[in-house]
């Protein structure tokens, strides 16, 4: 079993639709959580970190349930420019470990 | 701030010969720095963490007699692909970690394409 799995969609939507990603992890000593945006043939920037409080930026929610050990991303009002493959990442003693990402393609 | 650079940023080779990929933090200190690969459709896979001044850590699975790495400074972590083939083409990530950072704290490179031919 993968540690960070995540769909790996693709998911097509129109613009101004609202999109969430799932995520869940496998080990639950993981100490702290991450949203990164990898754009094609670019390196991972992070987007936002992961509270149990859940926490917002702008179109931006992220929630963590660490009871189910599930992460979620939530986008409203979706750009074009917010087309970019996202990536659920954990902290796992010091290490970031990656999910395989889910991409998103927002079509006008 | 916080920004890392990765040298070069594509490179082609020939198979049986090594590369060295440089990763420098620009404008802080890295005691660590950490190295993943990232094939087509897939993750990034952790495959060494390299420590200033001692010897990597590797990944489970990952060779360290193929995959050279080190951290002769405070700025700069190279790793050297020795007797590359066509299966070790990929994207090179470096990130580097502030020295007294958080843990989780990385910044990451640009990238480099490796194509083994």
């Amino acid at each position: 079993r993968k540690e960070v799995e995540q769909d790996p969609g693709p998911f097509n939507v129109p613009e101004g639709a609202t999109v969430a990603f799932n995520c869940t992890y496998s080990n639950s000593a993981s100490q702290s959580f991450f949203w990164y945006r990898q754009d094609c043939r670019k390196e991972p920037k992070l987007l936002m970190s992961v509270y149990s409080s859940g926490n917002e930026d702008g179109r931006f929610t992220a929630q963590l349930n660490r009871a189910s050990q599930y992460i979620s991303l939530l986008i409203r009002d979706s750009k074009l420019s917010d087309s970019a493959t996202y990536l659920c990442v954990v902290n796992s003693g010091g290490k970031l470990i990656f999910g395989q990402g889910t991409e998103l393609s927002v079509k006008p | 701030g916080a920004v890392v650079s990765q040298h070069p940023s594509r490179v082609i080779c020939k198979s049986g010969t090594s590369v060295k990929i440089e990763c420098r933090s620009l404008d802080f200190q890295a005691t660590t720095m950490f190295w993943y690969r990232q094939f087509p459709k897939q993750s990034l896979m952790l495959m060494a963490t390299s420590n200033e001044g001692s010897k990597a850590t590797y990944e489970q699975g990952v060779e360290k007699d193929k995959f050279l790495i080190n951290h002769a400074s405070l700025t700069l972590s190279t790793l050297t692909v020795t007797s590359a083939h066509p299966e070790d083409s990929s994207f090179y990530i470096c990130s580097a970690r502030p020295t007294g950072g958080l843990s989780y704290e990385q910044y990451f490179g640009p990238g480099t394409r490796l194509t083994v031919t």
